[in-house]
């Protein structure tokens, strides 16, 4: 089993709508919690970060984390076909400051 | 305006030749890490260094792969000899002193011939 799980997809949603994105992850004693967003033949761009159970929001992104089921989200409502990328979970495990990510997950918005 | 930064962005060598890639971190950043992302394998973390100690290698094939900090302001990762299994796009990324937060470079896209 993979440390941190995320479905590859791809995952189409038409313009406007709300993108749902999902991740799981094994350790239940992370700490912390990261969405990063990745352009084809770019580096990954940090997005999101989420510590305690919840929802935090930062303009057209939402990230959820309920640390009993181990599941983070990321939600991006009236998606935009310049969304359209691979989002990476990450999750940090430890004390340390090593990051564990998932395979991510490929977005794509319709115009 | 503060960011990683990477050299070089491509490079083309052939089999058995050194390779070094370097980085520089955010000024006042003191972890650094060197990730490798292939199709196959996705985002795999080689080593980091914490003020210029290195912490952890484990991700890192030790008979030809060297990561040293020689000073706050570059970190360097080596391969010698490469392979062709090498190449990959090697991404440098780095953490401020009581930051969770991980900033990446633009990456090194290497290809072994």
């Amino acid at each position: 089993q993979k440390e941190v799980e995320q479905n590859s997809g791809p995952l189409s949603v038409p313009e406007g709508a709300i993108a749902s994105l999902n991740c799981t992850y094994s350790d239940r004693g992370s700490q912390s919690f990261f969405w990063y967003r990745q352009y084809s033949g770019k580096s990954p761009e940090l997005i999101m970060s989420i510590y305690s159970n919840g929802d935090k929001e930062d303009g057209r992104f939402t990230a959820q984390l309920n640390k009993a089921s181990q599941y983070v989200s990321l939600l991006i409502r009236d998606s935009q076909p310049s969304d359209s990328a691979t989002y990476l979970c990450a999750v940090r495990m430890d004390s340390s400051y090593k990051l564990i990510f998932g395979s991510g997950t490929r977005l794509l918005v319709r115009p | 305006d503060a960011r990683v930064t990477q050299t070089p962005r491509h490079k083309v060598t052939e089999m058995g030749q050194e390779v070094t890639m370097r980085c520089q971190p955010i000024l006042g950043h003191n972890t650094v890490f060197w990730y490798r992302q292939t199709m196959m394998q996705g985002l795999e973390l080689l080593a980091y260094f914490r003020n210029r100690a290195p912490l952890d290698d484990s991700g890192m094939p030790k008979d030809r792969f060297s990561a040293e900090m020689p000073d706050a302001t570059l970190a360097t990762l080596k391969i010698q000899p490469s392979e062709p299994r090498d190449s990959a796009v090697y991404f440098c990324a780095s953490v401020g002193v009581s930051y969770n937060e991980q900033f990446f470079g633009p990456g090194t896209r290497l290809t072994v011939l």
